[in-house]
């Protein structure tokens, strides 16, 4: 089993619809989430950074923890056309400061 | 705002050639990584460098592999002998501390092997 897995999509919605990104993980150990954006050929910009279980919200992003599951989520609100991307999970245990990377899932937003 | 840079952005080569690629991190940044990207798969770990040494590496930065710190803001990478394997997107990244989350990367160098 892989230890981080993401659909790579494409996943395509119309502009204003609410989008879920979705990652499962393996480790158990691990206890830090992020969520990166990259545009095509350019570098991972970091989104959101997530400690544990729970929720966070930064404007129209909301990153989702359940542990229990194994499973992180990031929902974007009212998506835009500027947030077409590959959104990359990652995620590392404590003392490793080294992200394991999800494949990215490939958003289209069309007007 | 501050950011990681690269150069080249593209780079050819030929197989079995030296390549160096370079990068300037965030001023104040001491934390120091390069990753690969293969095309359409994920971004790898390669090394992390902190007080002018490597501090961890993975099983892709072999021998043919190396980094430096050659001034106090250029922060490279050199693989020796390029392989077709080694064509991908290298990004550079830095922190300030040592944390997964607080990693800025650049803007990446794809290197083409032919």
């Amino acid at each position: 089993q892989k230890e981080v897995e993401q659909d790579p999509g494409p996943l395509s919605v119309p502009e204003g619809a609410i989008v879920s990104l979705n990652c499962t993980y393996s480790n158990s150990a691990f206890q830090y989430f992020m969520w990166y954006r990259q545009y095509s050929r350019k570098g991972p910009e970091l989104l959101m950074y997530t400690y544990s279980s729970g929720n966070k919200e930064d404007g129209r992003f909301t990153a989702q923890v359940d542990k229990s599951s194994k499973y992180i989520s990031l929902f974007i609100r009212d998506s835009q056309p500027s947030d077409s991307a590959t959104y990359l999970c990652a995620m590392s245990a404590p003392g490793s400061y080294i992200p394991t990377f999800g494949r990215g899932t490939s958003l289209i937003v069309h007007p | 705002e501050p950011e990681v840079t690269q150069t080249p952005s593209h780079q050819v080569t030929q197989m079995g050639q030296e390549v160096i690629l370079r990068c300037v991190p965030i001023s104040n940044h001491l934390y120091f990584y390069w990753y690969r990207q293969i095309l359409g798969q994920k971004v790898e770990f390669l090394v992390s460098f902190y007080n002018n040494e490597i501090s961890e590496k993975s099983e892709i930065f072999d021998d043919q592999f190396s980094v430096e710190r050659p001034d106090g803001s250029n922060f490279t990478l050199k693989i020796r002998s390029t392989k077709l394997e080694d064509s991908a997107m290298y990004f550079c990244a830095s922190s300030e501390g040592q944390g997964a989350g607080e990693q800025y990367f650049g803007p990446g160098t794809r290197l083409t092997v032919t």
